[in-house]
């Protein structure tokens, strides 16, 4: 069965420093996505996309934040400058249309954040 | 307010009990309406979409009422592997989804 698959499983990274959180949406899918989870609290939507450019975005993803798919496979999250209150699980999710009326979306394993 | 409202449990059951969660949400426009599973320390896992007339699959039963907004999910006969945090999730006319905290399920033998 068809997955999304997400890498690093885990980055630890110094306070300022930038990175990259890489994800591979499954393949027919059209529409992508970034959630966040700190740690004992609940899933936050950060960013969609779709055709090439982002379609909404919560108050969390600000300026420090970007998405890119730079290969049509990859679908990647770059922080800028991480904080310590960045450190979460970080989900990427795909979708697809099914039924004709209900998106489903499915999830990666996640990319554990910390900032130290 | 919350978008999405749910009691946190936990939510303490023996095997082959029938147990019910609800999920409140605030945004009458809100467009698609989801239940998920979480096991610790994991993906989110669809469970099943919610449609108006509700709907069934196996022993998971899946209620909308738009009128007074909420969403509701009973699983009946519990098995040990239903022991998870369930996720009422909402997806609104802008196409942002967003995630109960989620309701803590631990069925025991």
């Amino acid at each position: 069965e068809p997955e999304v698959t997400q890498t690093p499983s885990h980055q630890v990274t110094q306070m300022g420093q930038e990175v990259i959180l890489r994800c591979v949406p499954i393949s027919n899918h059209l529409y992508f996505y970034w959630y966040r989870q700190i740690l004992g609290q609940k899933v936050e939507f950060l960013v969609s996309f779709y055709n090439n450019e982002i379609s909404e975005k919560s108050e969390i993803f600000d300026d420090q934040f970007s998405v890119e798919r730079p290969d049509g496979s990859n679908f990647t999250l770059k922080i800028r400058s991480t904080k310590l209150e960045d450190s979460a699980m970080y989900f990427c999710a795909s979708s697809v249309w099914e039924r004709g009326d209900q998106e489903t979306q499915y999830f990666g394993p996640g990319t554990r954040l910390l900032v130290l | 307010r919350k978008e999405v409202e749910q009691d946190p449990g936990p939510f303490n059951v023996p095997e082959g009990a029938t147990v019910a969660f609800n999920c409140t949400y605030s945004n009458s426009a809100s467009q698609s309406f989801f239940w998920y599973r979480q096991d610790c320390r994991k993906e989110p896992k669809l469970l099943m979409s919610v449609y108006s007339s509700g709907n069934e699959d196996g022993r998971f039963t899946a209620q909308l009422n738009r009128a007074s907004q909420y969403i509701s999910l009973l699983i009946r006969d519990s098995k040990l592997s239903d022991s998870a945090t369930y996720l009422c999730v909402l997806r609104d006319n802008f196409n942002k989804f967003y995630f109960g905290s989620g309701t803590k399920l631990n069925v025991k033998p």
